[in-house]
């Protein structure tokens, strides 16, 4: 499928697990993002990358790791994941010069119990 | 600080009615404002950008640097407007898109 895309769309785990969202692009954009959407907070950016092997932390970025060995993906694993992680992951992109806009993929709803 | 503010979580109009939801932004140069949507359980995507001064889906927003506010507005509520509604703040960094904590717009037949 052209576009952005994440898998899984729906995850439950337990508290202590490790979790690996995936995120995959096919645009070729160089930067890559990941959000989490909570209520009362909105978006926060977790990591962003912007470009294969370059990653910087964002406003949230405890407790998630991530990589980026090719220009199209982008994962996000949770190393032992919390509760307080259950939300929704959105990954997102974009090219150089216009970080303004973004492009989202459908999400990921993530429950930690 | 860079901050983006939306006051209300939510605002619930009839059909019809004009809409008007608020963002004011803190940023100390020259940022590019964009208001995103979300449609229920679907992606956000793009509504606006400041800088092209368009009108998509029949809202409109202009940027007032002296009141530090991007407020989106539309004269006739749609049915289909209801959705959540963010405004978010580039300041030219490619980490940096600071989005405000969004408004649920409800529309009422």
């Amino acid at each position: 499928d052209a576009g952005i895309t994440q898998s899984p769309r729906y995850k439950i785990t337990e508290t202590g697990r490790q979790v690996t969202l995936m995120c995959h692009q096919t645009w070729s954009h160089s930067y890559m993002f990941w959000y989490r959407q909570d209520l009362g907070h909105g978006l926060r950016l977790i990591y962003y990358s912007a470009a294969a092997d370059i990653t910087d932390k964002g406003e949230v970025p405890d407790g998630y790791v991530v990589s980026r060995s090719k220009t199209e993906n982008f994962p996000l694993t949770l190393e032992s994941a919390t509760r307080s992680q259950t939300s929704v992951y959105f990954c997102a992109s974009t090219i150089p010069g216009h970080g303004g806009e973004q492009y989202f993929g459908p999400g990921t709803r993530l429950t930690v119990t | 600080a860079q901050r983006v503010t939306q006051p209300e979580k939510l605002l619930s109009v009839f059909k019809g009615a004009p809409v008007e939801l608020k963002c004011n932004y803190s940023y100390s140069g020259s940022p590019e404002l964009f208001w995103y949507v979300q449609y229920s359980r679907q992606r956000l995507q793009l509504l606006l950008r400041h800088i092209s001064r368009e009108s998509i889906k029949g809202f409109t927003a202009d940027l007032n640097k002296g009141e530090t506010s991007f407020h989106l507005k539309k004269p006739f509520a749609q049915e289909e407007d209801s959705a959540m509604y963010y405004c978010a703040l580039w300041g030219g960094s490619q980490g940096n898109l600071i989005f405000g904590k969004g408004t649920k717009l409800s529309v009422k037949p």
